[in-house]
């Protein structure tokens, strides 16, 4: 079956780094989309890897391993505004999105 | 500003009474998709249409149906049928190109609970 999986929440401290992580199992493989979604809001768009390495825009960066079905989310220099969820989704060879259930991150001073 | 809107963002539902969802978008995208979102879950695909006049069943459309007769224009229907239909519902749309360039962008999403 197909799977994404992920933390359920994570916490950290404003201005420090966190990564937060995903595997995945798809039938065919098209690439890993990383989205964010404040509390009762529309998901927006952060990063897609189609190719293994790290993808930086900014504060964040993504990176892919699809030898091992794993990519990452790297959040530097963290901002209160960062509390959030992050929606880890693969994308099957039919280009079919599986989403994961996301994860928490909860950001203290 | 391009985007998606849905309406209404918030909607409460008697049992055994359907309510329609409104998703209009002004990006000139072919694609539209309905999701629906509950607490410890991943997204889950109830319809999506990638051309108007046509759409197919996501992985829970039961209890639900949907019309693609505008291409900015994609309703969604919970009908009395759907067991358990509380929940955060959202719209999206993209472009059609088979590739990662399929970003899919979200409406603010519409809140329905059950009484």
């Amino acid at each position: 079956g197909q799977n994404i999986d992920q933390p359920t929440e994570m916490t950290a401290t404003e201005g420090a780094i966190v990564q937060i992580n995903c595997t995945y199992q798809t039938s065919g493989f098209n690439g890993l989309f990383w989205y964010q979604q404040h509390a009762g809001e529309a998901p927006t768009f952060l990063s897609y890897n189609v190719l293994d390495g790290l993808e930086e825009k900014g504060r964040f960066s993504s990176f892919l391993s699809r030898s091992k079905g794993y990519s990452y989310l790297l959040l530097k220099e963290l901002q209160m505004k960062d509390s959030a969820s992050y929606l880890c989704a693969g994308m099957d060879s039919n280009y079919q999105l599986i989403w994961g259930a996301g994860t928490k991150l909860i950001i203290k001073p | 500003d391009g985007g998606i809107t849905q309406s209404p963002k918030y909607l409460f539902r008697k049992e055994g009474q359907n309510v329609t969802l409104s998703c209009e978008q002004n990006l000139n995208h072919d694609a539209m998709y309905w999701y629906r979102q509950d607490p410890g879950q991943g997204l889950r695909l109830i319809y999506y249409s990638q051309i108007v006049n046509d759409f197919q069943k996501g992985d829970i459309a039961e209890g639900y149906s949907v019309s693609r007769e505008k291409k900015e224009s994609f309703p969604l229907t919970v009908t009395s049928a759907q067991k358990n239909p509380t929940a955060f519902y959202l719209c999206a749309s993209s472009g059609t190109g088979l590739s990662g360039a399929n970003v899919l962008t979200f409406g603010a999403g519409s809140r329905l609970t059950v009484l």
